[in-house]
């Protein structure tokens, strides 16, 4: 079974209106971490929102949030406000092991925001 | 704070020459990873260290792929002879071991081209 998945191979969103990239994990452990990252067409992978198993409240930073729905297994990241510079790539991935040292990502979703 | 830092930025070379690939984590982290993306196989973990230490090799394609990392703030990649098929775009990326919130912090990558 896929650790990560992400269903959306591309979605496309309006500038300034809030969209939803979706994301499911499986997972046995009680102990995990879910991220997300952004890859714009420059290539850099960079990080954007943690979410721990734990945690009671969903995540958000700035203009990113994560709707972390347990029982579920899901993980889904929302922008808000969309900007022309959120066109990337956006990939899920989860942090488990009793090490912490494994990582899993999903194939990514290709966002683009339209002008 | 420097992230991480790989280079070269990109790498054009021809079959059967040597490649190595350079990095340098965070200070401080204890997890290095390497890993290769490819539009049709995505992200792939190749190895990771764990304090210096080789832990999880199982993703290096063949013996043509080695890594190495003799201190805390430095790891290579080599691949011996390169062939067509290793060209890619290969990340390098850090993490605390301790921290399960820590994100795995990614270098800009270094795009490689066996001709």
């Amino acid at each position: 079974a896929q650790k990560i998945t992400q269903t959306q191979p591309g979605m496309f969103v309006q500038e300034k209106e809030a969209v939803t990239l979706d994301c499911t994990y499986d997972t046995s452990d009680q102990s995990y971490g879910l991220f997300w990252y952004k890859q714009p067409s420059s290539g850099e992978m960079i990080f954007l929102i943690y979410q721990g198993s734990y945690d009671e409240q969903n995540a958000t930073e700035g203009r990113y949030s994560l709707n972390f729905q347990k029982a579920r297994k899901s993980a889904n990241l929302v922008i808000s406000a969309s900007q022309l510079g959120d066109s990337a790539m956006y990939f899920c991935a989860m942090r488990e092991g009793a090490d912490g040292n494994q990582f899993y990502f999903g194939t990514g979703t290709s966002l683009t925001v339209i002008p | 704070d420097a992230g991480v830092i790989q280079s070269p930025r990109h790498e054009v070379t021809e079959m059967g020459q040597e490649v190595t690939l350079r990095c340098k984590p965070i200070s401080g982290h204890d997890y290095l990873f390497w890993y290769r993306q490819t539009m049709m196989r995505g992200l792939e973990l190749l190895i990771y260290f764990n304090n210096n230490v080789p832990i999880d090799d199982s993703g290096m394609p063949e013996d043509r792929f080695s890594a190495k990392m003799p201190n805390a703030s430095f790891s290579t990649l080599k691949i011996q002879p390169s062939e067509p098929r290793d060209s890619a775009v290969y990340f390098c990326a850090s993490s605390f071991a301790s921290k399960p919130n820590s994100p795995l912090h990614f270098g800009n990558g270094t795009r490689l081209t066996v001709t």
